[in-house]
């Protein structure tokens, strides 16, 4: 039981490139998320998954992309990467459902993004 | 809107000292309470929580109480150990189960 995985681990692009961040989970949940983390500003969202076939956009969805390719994986894609974007990149997955606000989200080892 | 306000840190402790880490939250509806740890190098994990007021979370000798009437959800700890060094966030999800973070406080202590 793996729990949620991400690749890259870490990831150099110029400014420009694009990159796809892989994220899967084997705990059967619902609801996905993909985070950002910087330096003196916690977690912020960037887009979320309650379930398969929904997407919504989080606090800072500009620039990015996601999939919710099916349960177990949901995808952040950025098109033209820019310095700004430059960020360690968490995914978390969580049962969803009915549980509500109790609900506890289970997160990923995380992307350590640099662009250049 | 929701936002979780944590003290600032860092903070540097001495092993078997006393732990306290202030959170206050503001948010419409009623809602569930987190603390999560970051280890270095890792991802988030839930330490403990809280779904109402006046429930207690504990785990691992970390405590914290809903406070309904003053907002709070400080983490308490009678005695650290160095495998407590970590970066420590209080956070908050109401009915749409997003979590609003606060801006995390990094706990180191020394042996």
């Amino acid at each position: 039981n793996a729990g949620v995985t991400q690749t890259p681990k870490f990831q150099v692009l110029k400014t420009g490139q694009s990159m796809t961040l892989q994220c899967a989970q084997d705990m059967n949940h619902n609801s996905m998320y993909w985070y950002r983390q910087d330096p003196g500003m916690g977690l912020r969202l960037i887009y979320y998954s309650a379930s398969e076939g929904t997407t919504d956009k989080g606090e800072v969805p500009n620039g990015y992309n996601v999939s919710r390719l099916n349960k177990r994986e949901f995808s952040l894609r950025l098109e033209s990467a820019a310095p700004s974007q430059t960020s360690v990149y968490f995914c978390a997955s969580s049962a969803g459902g009915l549980t509500g606000a109790a609900d506890t989200q289970y997160f990923g080892p995380g992307t350590r993004l640099t662009v250049l | 809107g929701n936002s979780v306000t944590q003290m600032e840190g860092p903070v540097t402790l001495s092993e078997e000292a006393f732990l306290t880490i202030n959170c206050t939250y503001t948010a419409t509806g009623y809602p569930s309470l987190f603390w999560y740890v970051q280890y270095p190098g890792e991802g988030l994990q839930l330490l403990l929580k809280a779904t109402k007021a006046d429930d207690k979370g504990s785990n691992k000798g970390f405590e914290a109480t809903y406070r309904k009437e003053t907002t709070s959800f400080h983490l308490e700890k009678g005695s650290v150990q160095v495998s407590d060094s970590a970066v420590y966030f209080c956070a908050l999800s109401v009915w749409d189960y997003k979590l609003s973070f606060g801006a995390g406080t990094t706990v180191t202590v020394r042996a």
